[in-house]
């Protein structure tokens, strides 16, 4: 059981908004402001989309957002695009364990 | 750019040991913690170990502390993990990513099969 909780699968259409919660404790998402998002592709390795909850590394698509409430930390997908569709997780610092990541969401493009 | 490359995986049997490397370039090593990421087939991610940039501060996750061990040559501007008391749960993608907490690089992963 993963430490941070998030959807299963979400779906959108092309062109639509999507956003991927992802829901932790007072310990980890809720305490920090250390909440980063990830894209993989199958068979491709994580890449970087969001850190410190709100900011884009260079080379990221102004498409994707991230923002944060309480104890929750959402990841915004908007204009969706085909290449969208993959896996996407959250991770954040923690009190227990110093690194802990979402069980994952994968991202349907239909 | 910056690069990571992982070598060093294959098929283990339980109980036996692997070393993984990741070789980088492009940014000066000495700057930057490191970290180990695993990823189980058709899993999610997990934090596995991580170094400071130092070399100082290091710490393991519950699953592996006292069985893998973590360690860098800024020499060679590589990391290390030197696994041992190998179990079946350990079979994954071993990715090695820079500044931990972070991982805003990742290699491309080296397998590790751990099996009778």
């Amino acid at each position: 059981q993963s430490a941070l909780t998030q959807p299963a699968s979400v779906s959108g259409s092309p062109g639509q908004s999507i956003t991927i919660s992802c829901t932790g404790t007072s310990s980890d998402v809720g305490r920090y402001d250390y909440v980063s998002w990830y894209q993989q592709h199958p068979g491709k390795a994580p890449k970087l989309l969001i850190y410190d909850v709100t900011n884009r590394p260079s080379g990221v698509s102004n498409r994707f957002s991230g923002s944060k409430s309480g104890n929750t930390a959402s990841l915004t997908i908007s204009g969706l695009q085909a290449d969208d569709e993959a896996d996407y997780y959250c991770s954040s610092y923690s009190i227990s364990s110093p690194w802990v990541f979402g069980g994952g969401t994968k991202l349907t493009v239909v | 750019e910056v690069q990571l490359v992982e070598s060093g995986g294959g098929l283990v049997k339980p109980g036996g040991s692997l070393r993984l490397s990741c070789e980088t370039s492009g940014f000066t090593f000495s700057d930057h913690s490191m970290a180990w990421v695993r990823q189980a087939p058709g899993k999610g991610l997990e934090w596995v170990s991580s170094i400071s940039a130092s070399g100082s501060y290091i710490s393991y996750s519950d699953s592996v502390k006292g069985r893998f061990t973590i360690s860098r040559d800024s020499a060679r501007n590589s990391l290390s993990l030197l696994m041992s008391s190998l179990r079946v749960e350990d079979t994954a993608m071993y990715y090695c990513t820079r500044d931990f907490g972070l991982g805003d690089f990742w290699g491309q992963g080296t397998l590790v099969a751990v099996s009778s």
